[in-house]
C-alpha cells in the first residue's frame, strides 16, 4: 500500500515560532499536497508540487511556505506561528499521468497543530 | 470552475439503517468524483472513485454511489449501518481536461446510534 507518513501526530508551539511539518511518500508520486482542515470549513489547499523543486500557491498559502528538495518529502514550514494557524493540517499525494486528477490521492494520518 | 455540495453537515442514522449522503457538483466538463471518509484523529482515506464508465461504483466497507450526470449528483450509499461507520465523508470533484486538483465539499458527519 501507498503509505504517506507525516513526522508527528501532534505539536503544541508558541506564537512566532518557525515550524515545519514533514511529509514523506513512498510509491514514487509525482504530486504532493499540504492541506489545512478546520471545522465547518472543510479542507483548504495551503500548496502543492507536482516535481522536486517545483511549487504552486494553493487557495490559502498566506503564512506559509514549503520545501520539495527531494521527491519523496514535501515540507510544510510556518514562517512564524500564529494562533490563527492552529489545525489540522493534512499531506497527501497522487500519480502524475496524463490524467492525474483520475487516481485520488492518498493522505497521511494528519498533524495536529495548537499555536500558544 | 468546479464546486461540491454537500447537502447536511450531520447525518443520523440507526445500527441497520439505509446510509445516504448526498453530493451534488457543477463541473463545465466530465467530472471525475470521489468519496473520502475520515476517521477520528485519522487522515482522509478514498472510499470510492467515478472516472468514466460504469455509473454506479461499488467501494469499500459495503459503500457505493451513483453518478447521475442530469441530477448533477454522486450520492454516497450503503443499505445497512455499523457502528463502525460513524465518521466524517467528504466528496470531491476534479475536472477531465482542466486542473487536477480537486474541488472538497465540507464534509458530512455520519453519526450511528445503537
Amino acid at each position: 500500500d501507498v503509505k504517506v507518513t507525516q513526522s508527528s501526530r501532534y505539536l503544541v508551539k508558541r506564537t512566532g515560532e518557525k515550524v515545519f511539518l514533514e511529509c514523506v511518500q513512498d510509491m514514487d508520486h509525482e504530486n504532493m499536497f499540504w492541506y489545512r482542515q478546520d471545522p465547518g470549513l472543510g479542507l483548504r489547499l495551503i500548496y502543492f508540487s507536482y516535481d522536486v523543486k517545483m511549487k504552486e500557491k494553493g487557495d490559502i498559502p498566506e503564512g506559509y511556505s514549503v520545501s520539495r528538495e527531494k521527491k519523496e518529502r514535501f515540507s510544510l514550514i510556518l514562517e512564524s506561528a500564529s494562533t490563527n494557524q492552529t489545525s489540522m493540517y493534512l499531506c497527501a499525494s497522487s500519480f502524475d499521468t496524463a490524467q492525474p486528477g483520475n487516481y485520488g490521492y492518498t493522505f497521511g494520518s494528519g498533524t495536529r497543530l495548537t499555536v500558544v | 470552475a468546479q464546486s461540491v455540495t454537500q447537502l447536511g453537515s450531520h447525518v443520523s442514522v440507526s445500527e441497520g439503517a439505509l446510509v445516504l449522503l448526498r453530493c451534488n457538483y457543477s463541473s463545465s466538463v466530465p467530472p471525475y468524483l470521489f468519496w473520502y471518509v475520515q476517521y477520528p484523529n485519522q487522515g482522509l482515506q478514498l472510499l470510492l472513485k467515478y472516472t468514466t464508465g460504469a455509473t454506479l461504483v461499488k467501494g469499500i466497507n459495503g459503500f457505493e454511489a451513483e453518478f447521475k450526470k442530469s441530477e448533477t449528483s454522486f450520492h454516497l450509499t450503503k443499505p445497512s449501518a455499523h457502528m463502525s461507520d460513524a465518521a466524517e465523508y467528504f466528496c470531491a470533484v476534479t475536472s477531465s481536461g482542466g486542473s487536477y486538483i480537486p474541488t472538497f465539499g465540507r464534509g458530512t458527519s455520519l453519526i450511528v446510534h445503537p
